[in-house]
């Protein structure tokens, strides 16, 4: 079965550097790759899709990217704010499939 | 911005009792979604339902489980036997497609005493 993981459980970094999480998966690739943001008590929240035809994808200062050579996807945050700390997970989407199959999650901390 | 919602936001419950989560999807979805969250621990899929019935569903959605759309915009959640097992965070969620982007709702935080 798909396997998924973040590389480390905890990411400390100073405001306004760039934030580099990983998300790499076994097996097949998915159609479909998401990253969303989860605060503690609070439900997952959308942030990128990029699709198995994709190699990156941008939105404001969040960049995804998606290699499937490497099975892998990274996910950027530049100028981090420390309002940017949260707990952020890679979700994968496979081809005739409805659920979303979640990593673990990256806690990012962003000190100030 | 349209959003899910879900109540309530947090049910305590003896084992052994039936609970109902609900849920209201955003209202031009038509895929409707129930993961659960126990403490520390990954987001796991529990069904999906479309066209009024369950798309698919994994291992942990047993017979004790089930969901019903009982009118146009509600989503329901039903635990016939709770366990404490049971106790974790419940999220629904909504798409407008299938392969579209699945948006959760805040989650009923589940304990089972």
């Amino acid at each position: 079965s798909q396997k998924i993981e973040q590389n480390s459980e905890a990411l400390n970094i100073q405001e306004g550097k760039t934030a580099t999480l990983t998300c790499n998966y076994t097996n097949y690739s998915p159609a479909y790759l998401q990253w969303y943001r989860q605060d503690p008590g609070r439900g997952p929240v959308f942030l990128l899709l990029i699709r198995e035809n994709e190699k990156e994808k941008r939105k404001e200062r969040l960049k995804v990217t998606f290699d499937t050579t490497l099975k892998q996807s990274l996910f950027h945050i530049t100028a981090s704010q420390p309002a940017d700390s949260a707990t952020y997970l890679c979700a994968l989407q496979m081809d005739s499939s409805y659920k979303l199959i979640f990593g673990s999650g990256t806690r990012l901390l962003v000190r100030p | 911005e349209p959003e899910v919602t879900q109540t309530p936001s947090h049910q305590v419950t003896q084992m052994g009792q039936e609970v109902i989560l609900r849920c209201v999807p955003i209202s031009n979805h038509l895929y409707f979604y129930w993961y659960r969250q126990i403490l520390g621990q990954k987001v796991e899929f529990l069904v999906s339902f479309y066209n009024n019935e369950i798309s698919e569903k994994s291992e942990i959605f047993d017979d004790q489980f089930s969901v019903e759309r009982p009118d146009g915009s509600n989503f329901t959640l039903k635990i016939r036997s709770t366990k404490l097992e049971d106790s974790a965070m419940y999220f629904c969620a909504s798409s407008g497609l299938a392969t579209d982007t699945q948006y959760f709702g805040p989650g009923t935080r589940l304990t089972v005493l």
